[in-house]
């Protein structure tokens, strides 16, 4: 178990509409990072959220959004969803031990399926 | 950005076998992680190694910064080590997990009876 929560495991929905997704990082991380997982381009960043603020952007969609409250969990909103947006959406958060970063450990991943 | 390359791409061995995955990166880096996606899609996070060698049981890694590859070495292959093998950068430059990981295309391994 990563200590990384993504809820829900599977969704389905139809074109034109907008999903949440749900990611509740390992405790005590400060830090969220969301990633797109799509046959045609892989695996790739999305957005980074630092204590409730936005950090970084990596190839973000406009149509999607995402935030981190002040409990840390974070939401990736995806609208006027397209075919090309089905693909498994992860999680990650930092592995910390002290003052030292030993990389990123991922949840088990939302499968999104547009139809 | 910060390129990584994998190979090979594909690679069907018996039971038993050995294996080295590469993986190649075009920038130097802060962190550098293997992680293995099983066939439920879950990536499990197999090392972090930005340099030297690391094993843990039948796997190994060894990450040679300065030139700016890394190998993962899989012995006695069993068929629960099927799936895809990626190899994830973080550049040096971004200050530490500002810019996220840049994945490799991975390097789709299966394991046959």
């Amino acid at each position: 178990d990563s200590g990384v929560t993504q809820t829900p495991k599977h969704l389905i929905t139809a074109t034109g509409q907008r999903v949440t997704l749900r990611c509740s990082p390992r405790s005590g991380d400060l830090s969220v990072y969301w990633y797109q997982q799509s046959l045609d381009q892989g695996l790739q960043f999305l957005i980074q959220y630092y204590n409730g603020e936005e950090r970084a952007k990596g190839n973000i969609l406009e149509r999607f959004s995402a935030q981190q409250f002040p409990d840390l969990h974070s939401e990736l909103n995806l609208s006027s969803l397209e075919l090309g947006d089905s693909a498994l959406y992860f999680c990650a958060s930092s592995v910390w031990a002290g003052p030292t970063n030993y990389g990123y450990t991922f949840g088990s991943g939302t499968r999104l399926t547009v139809v | 950005g910060i390129q990584v390359e994998q190979s090979p791409p594909d690679l069907i061995l018996q039971e038993g076998a050995n294996s080295t995955l590469r993986c190649n990166f075009s920038d130097s880096v802060n962190n550098l992680q293997w992680f293995h996606q099983n066939p439920w899609g879950q990536l499990i996070n197999l090392f972090y190694i930005p340099s030297g060698t690391k094993q843990n049981g039948r796997l190994s890694a060894t990450t040679v910064a300065t030139e700016r590859y890394s190998l993962l070495y899989i012995s006695s292959s069993q068929t629960t080590d099927s799936g895809v093998y990626f190899c994830a950068v973080e550049p040096m430059y971004s200050g530490g997990g500002a810019d996220g990981l840049t994945f490799g295309k991975g390097t789709h391994l299966i394991i046959q009876p």
